[in-house]
């Protein structure tokens, strides 16, 4: 069974510039989460998608947004650019009940 | 209070040693715990998962649960160098399926 896949592995972006970061889930899985992992921080809860609905956010500001496709892919955009948004981005795909598998990763890098 | 509390460590164990791994949290209603292991640079591993009071094995795993407490924690048997990593505390919480995770303890297995 393939996993969590994302795409692109990593992504360099200068201040104010939009990055757009994807993510296809585990096959069956309907539930997509993204997350923020700066260096050296913790996991910080950013979005959540089930069934196309944006059903739970984050203490994130509105410039981080996203949409879920119907064959459940999801893709996370980030808008107006700060170097503070340099982190890994982990998407993660949850069967029901809840257990979440993580995907390996975008590192975006901004200058 | 943060919702999931983890000592971020370094914990340092003798190869062979048992490593014991904490975590509390504050909302009495969560019903699931997991907890993930993350390699430096790579994106965490859900490794076990627990819903009810008591202690659940997997392999040289043991997950602990005491929810009259607001306490998990992860046994580690015999622990191996290639156990170094963080370990990441996630609790599902109360109304909301997004997992809610610790800042992580980072485990050193000295040969």
């Amino acid at each position: 069974e393939a996993g969590v896949t994302q795409s692109p592995t990593h992504l360099i972006k200068t201040r104010g510039q939009q990055a757009t970061l994807r993510c296809s889930p585990i096959s069956g899985h309907t539930s997509v989460y993204w997350y923020q992992q700066a260096l050296g921080l913790g996991l910080q809860f950013l979005l959540w998608y089930d069934e196309g609905e944006e059903r739970n956010r984050g203490n994130f500001p509105p410039r981080f947004s996203g949409r879920q496709f119907p064959n459940y892919s999801s893709e996370l955009n980030v808008n107006a650019l700060e170097l503070e948004d340099s982190a890994l981005y982990l998407c993660a795909s949850s069967p029901d009940p809840p257990g979440e598998f993580f995907g390996p990763g975008t590192r975006l890098t901004v200058l | 209070q943060k919702e999931v509390e983890q000592n971020s460590g370094p914990l340092s164990v003798p190869e062979g040693a048992i490593a014991s791994l904490n975590c509390t949290y504050s909302d009495r209603g969560s019903q699931s715990f997991f907890w993930y292991r993350q390699y430096s640079g790579k994106s965490p591993e859900l490794i076990m998962f627990i819903y009810s009071n008591g202690d659940k094995e997997d392999g040289r795993f043991t997950a602990q649960l005491n929810k009259a407490s607001q306490y998990v924690s992860l046994l580690i048997r015999d622990s191996q160098p290639s156990d170094s990593a963080t370990y990441l505390c996630a609790v599902n919480p109360t109304g909301r399926r997004a997992l809610t995770f610790g800042s992580g303890t980072r485990l050193q297995v000295q040969p």
